[in-house]
């Protein structure tokens, strides 16, 4: 079954706008972790944000947030005043317990419009 | 500079021709893992390893083969390669892997094609 969903293939958006990408999850195990990465053009993994199943706040890293809403399973991440180098794929991932298995989503190609 | 490293970065070969890529990292990272990238499917586990001589299966195990006899590299084996491996290849490393945040660090990637 698939772990982590990411409902949008593509996203498009105008430069200085926020823009909300989706991710949901489903797991039994009462304590996981949840990345995101951005991957641009140049093929690099880049880690965005992480938000822990126990964290009470939601996760901020600069323009990014991730909206945890642990009872609906949704880690969506938020980037406020967009850029054009935000274009890019973007990868949802989850972590179980103290497992090293990692799960990613299938991503969503977010474009910045000028 | 802290880093990990893949090689080769390119690589085209044919069926069946036994391959190794090669992943290294300089940060006494005690977790390492491998993935591949298909279009559509995004990032998939293929083998991960806790720490030295620690190896698990991942997602999608099958045609691959692993080892971690020292602690900085963690080889990637294609025994027999075959086209549906045809893919871009990552490796990551990470502190450790135990409860709590522990951000893993990818290398630049290994595109593999397999004719």
């Amino acid at each position: 079954a698939q772990k982590i969903t990411q409902t949008q293939p593509g996203m498009f958006v105008q430069e200085k706008e926020a823009v909300t990408l989706d991710c949901t999850y489903d797991t039994s195990d009462p304590s996981y972790g949840l990345f995101w990465y951005k991957q641009p053009s140049s093929g690099e993994m880049i880690f965005l944000i992480y938000q822990g199943s126990y964290d009470q706040q939601n996760a901020t890293e600069g323009r990014y947030s991730l909206n945890f809403q642990k009872a609906r399973k949704s880690a969506n991440l938020v980037i406020s005043a967009s850029q054009l180098g935000d274009s890019a794929m973007y990868f949802c991932a989850m972590r179980e317990g103290i497992s090293g298995d990692m799960r990613f989503g299938a991503g969503t190609r977010l474009t910045v419009k000028p | 500079e802290a880093q990990v490293t893949q090689n080769p970065r390119y690589l085209i070969t044919v069926t069946g021709k036994k391959l190794t890529v090669t992943c290294s990292q300089n940060m006494n990272h005690e977790y390492m893992s491998w993935y591949r990238q298909d279009p559509g499917l995004g990032l998939r586990q293929i083998y991960y390893s806790m720490n030295v001589e620690v190896t698990d299966k991942g997602d999608v195990p099958e045609g691959y083969k692993v080892s971690r006899k020292e602690k900085r590299n963690f080889p990637l084996i294609l025994e027999s390669p075959s086209p549906n491996q045809t893919s871009l290849y990552f490796c990551a490393s990470s502190p450790h892997m135990i409860q709590g945040f522990n951000e893993q660090y990818f290398g630049p990637g290994t595109r593999l094609t397999v004719t």
